[in-house]
């Protein structure tokens, strides 16, 4: 039961261009999102999060959206570098009774083009 | 300030031996987590523990088991290695669970295993 799902294994985009990296979740308890970036050989970094009170959050190149009647968020970056090529996963919380576990989607690999 | 780190960085093992992964943070943090990773495929989270003494299972604790005798240290031990277990696991760390925001979980480097 995959209740994060990211469907897009893959995105490559240019340079300069937006990136938009999308997750859907199943289980409406989630109250808190993340987005987590990973480079080989390391382990994920936390990027960027929003709570399911707002629908939007931004922070630099990065921007979180999330609709919560679709079940659905995604994550834009604006303008795309070539520093950005890594595997975005995104993840779910359900923040007072889970102890700070998350559940995982299963990342989408990034590639920004010169 | 060394952040999690992990030991070894890679392990190869004959199905049947047993060793321990271990994870040490030195940010003070009370929550931490075991997760492992299959290719192509999100973490999975084993064993959590919210403070030294306490730990639960999380979604995939079979074969798994794991200690918190102090607040830097949390190993994985596997007893009985078997060919599923080959993955990539990775210890995380986070201050506490908050109220109404997640505490950042720091990530180590993880831990490669290859059970043959």
């Amino acid at each position: 039961d995959q209740q994060v799902k990211q469907n897009s294994p893959s995105l490559s985009v240019q340079e300069g261009r937006i990136s938009i990296l999308n997750c859907d979740y199943t289980n409406s308890m989630f109250d808190y999102f993340l987005w987590y970036k990973k480079y080989p050989a390391e382990g994920p970094t936390f990027l960027i999060s929003i709570s399911s009170i707002k629908d939007k959050n931004e922070d630099g190149r990065f921007t979180v959206f999330l609709n919560k009647s679709a079940k659905h968020l995604s994550l834009h970056i604006v303008p795309s570098q070539p520093g950005d090529s890594a595997v975005y996963f995104c993840a779910a919380s359900k923040l007072v009774t889970s102890y700070g576990k998350l559940t995982f989607g299963q990342g989408t690999i990034l590639t920004v083009h010169p | 300030n060394a952040g999690v780190t992990q030991t070894p960085k890679f392990r190869i093992l004959k199905i049947g031996q047993s060793m321990t992964l271990q994870c040490t943070q030195d940010m003070n943090h009370n929550y931490m987590y075991w997760y492992r990773q299959d290719p192509g495929m999100g973490l999975k989270l084993i064993y959590y523990s919210v403070g030294a003494g306490i730990t639960d299972k999380g979604e995939v604790p079979n074969g798994y088991n794991v200690s918190r005798s102090t607040t830097e240290d949390f190993p994985l031990r596997l007893e009985l290695a078997a060919p599923s277990q080959t993955s990539v696991y990775f210890c995380a760390s986070t201050r506490g669970g908050g109220a109404t925001y997640q505490e950042t979980q720091y990530f180590g480097p993880g831990t490669r295993l290859l059970v043959l």
